[in-house]
């Protein structure tokens, strides 16, 4: 069972607020990763971090921004959020490396209204 | 553009047979590739990793083989069981290194009793 931990599990709420999104994990893992997932689609990856005070975006663009102040802990901001930010985001953690695997939070539901 | 494919249609097999889900990716070089199962509303979990200079790789009831010819990877679930139901991802590296993976949009295999 992988220690990383993902809140809230579900989130509803209204156009225009900004909400984080928390990520935690306790394995002491460099890398740290925020995917973004529709039902039935893929994931893609939109930022990266590895290492504290370290983070990059990924292959989607995204309106959401990331910070990476201490090794277990990954929050992702979206400052105003939008109807079209509704998807399940997942948040996973690896150890450095060139072929880790990834450990994966259970994903926090967001819909936005 | 590098793309990866797997079946988008839902398997479904009688258990105690063998399921066998197929991945397909074109302009890449991996260095290795990655199997994950996902259950609905939760995060993938990571299940096998295969090299590029390796045929065929094991773990349990789980079999993956990988034809960089071919650009082909087959995952192997034999005696199935309706807990082994759930959508099953596979995933590349971009890079060569640095754990960026891709992922596949996941087949749905259903085990039948």
């Amino acid at each position: 069972e992988a220690d990383i931990y993902q809140t809230p599990r579900y989130l509803v709420i209204g156009t225009g607020k900004k909400i984080t999104l928390e990520c935690s994990q306790t394995m002491g893992h460099d890398k740290m990763y925020w995917y973004q997932q529709d039902p039935g689609m893929e994931l893609h990856l939109i930022h990266y971090s590895y290492g504290v005070n370290s983070t990059e975006k990924g292959d989607l663009s995204s309106e959401s921004t990331v910070s990476r102040i201490r090794t277990e802990h990954f929050p992702l901001t979206l400052e105003s959020a939008r109807p079209s930010h509704t998807s399940q985001y997942l948040c996973a953690s690896s150890e450095s490396g060139d072929d880790e695997k990834l450990f994966f939070g259970s994903g926090t539901q967001l819909s936005v209204l | 553009s590098q793309k990866i494919e797997q079946n988008s249609e839902a398997l479904n097999i009688q258990e105690g047979k063998t399921a066998t889900l197929t991945c397909n990716y074109t302009n890449y070089s991996p260095a290795y590739l990655q199997w994950y199962r996902q259950d609905p509303g939760r995060g993938p979990v990571f299940l096998l990793l295969i090299r590029e200079n390796e045929k065929e790789k094991r773990k349990e009831r789980l079999k993956v083989t990988f034809d960089t010819t071919l650009k082909q990877s087959l995952f192997h679930i034999t005696a199935s069981q309706p807990a082994d139901s759930a959508t099953y991802l596979c995933a590349l590296d971009r890079t060569g290194g640095g754990n960026k993976l891709t992922f596949g949009t996941g087949t749905q295999l259903k085990v039948e009793l």
